[in-house]
């Protein structure tokens, strides 16, 4: 059974910097994109980005700039870090797994794409001065 | 980037009543990766459907989903009492991801 705890600290200053980590419990680091949503108070939810085993990331574009995502394999771990705050984040922060599946056919290997099917718990990330 | 549009924005059923959620993506969704989650106040979305019609584990049957490349539906086909909440459409398939604006399903 896989779970997924997240922390971080939940009251910033406007221009500070949201540092988030989510640990993973359960199973193997392998092929999964572990993801970053967010979802702004009564608002829908945000695709900030993610990371696999290796380190290779994909953001969103609008957040690119101020976002950076790393990995700790020995710990199962994964973080989220944004820049340069505004009131703009404040949400609630959750982390998820992107399951994905390696099949080998003959010489080749694909990857077969699930959705997020892990969620932590949230975090709620409030941005004041 | 792929937008994905629900509709309607909120459907008013009693329970035991049928539920038909929409979604249209503004490009085709790569591989039919699009997946339904449900989401509650208050607590982390929960995969419903994923690859457009496969349920995920522990789904019960009365959830379904359909469709391919820009139209996708999910079909709740008798509304438990607990089914009543909002629903969000995502696709996978294309970076970067995104997610529908959400169809919220409440009790009329």
């Amino acid at each position: 059974q896989v779970r997924l705890q997240q922390w971080g600290a939940g009251l910033l200053k406007p221009s500070e910097t949201l540092s988030l980590t989510c640990a993973v419990y359960g199973e193997f680091f392998s092929n999964n994109r572990w993801t970053w949503i967010r979802q702004a108070p009564g608002k829908g939810l945000e695709w900030i980005g993610d990371i696999n085993h290796t380190g290779s990331t994909d953001y969103s574009p609008s957040l690119r700039s101020r976002v950076s995502m790393s990995v700790d394999t020995s710990k199962k771990q994964f973080s989220l870090r944004l820049r340069s705050v505004t009131a703009a984040d404040t949400a609630m922060y959750f982390c998820a797994r992107g399951l994905v599946v390696a099949r080998v056919v003959g010489h080749n290997r694909y990857y077969d794409f699930y959705g997020m099917d892990v969620w932590g718990q949230g975090t709620t990330v409030t941005v004041s001065s | 980037e792929i937008v994905l549009t629900q509709s309607p924005d909120t459907l008013s059923l009693s329970p035991g009543e049928r539920a038909t959620l929409s979604c249209r993506a503004s490009h085709s969704v790569s591989s039919n990766y699009l997946a339904w989650y449900q989401q509650k106040p208050g607590q982390a979305p929960r995969l419903l459907i994923q690859g457009s019609s496969t349920r995920a584990t522990g789904i019960p049957d009365r959830f379904s989903g359909s469709g391919s490349g820009t139209d996708f539906t999910l079909t709740i086909s008798s509304l438990a009492p607990e089914d009543f909440a909002v629903y969000y459409c995502h696709q996978y398939g294309t970076s970067p991801r995104t997610f529908g604006q959400g169809t919220k399903v409440e009790i009329k």
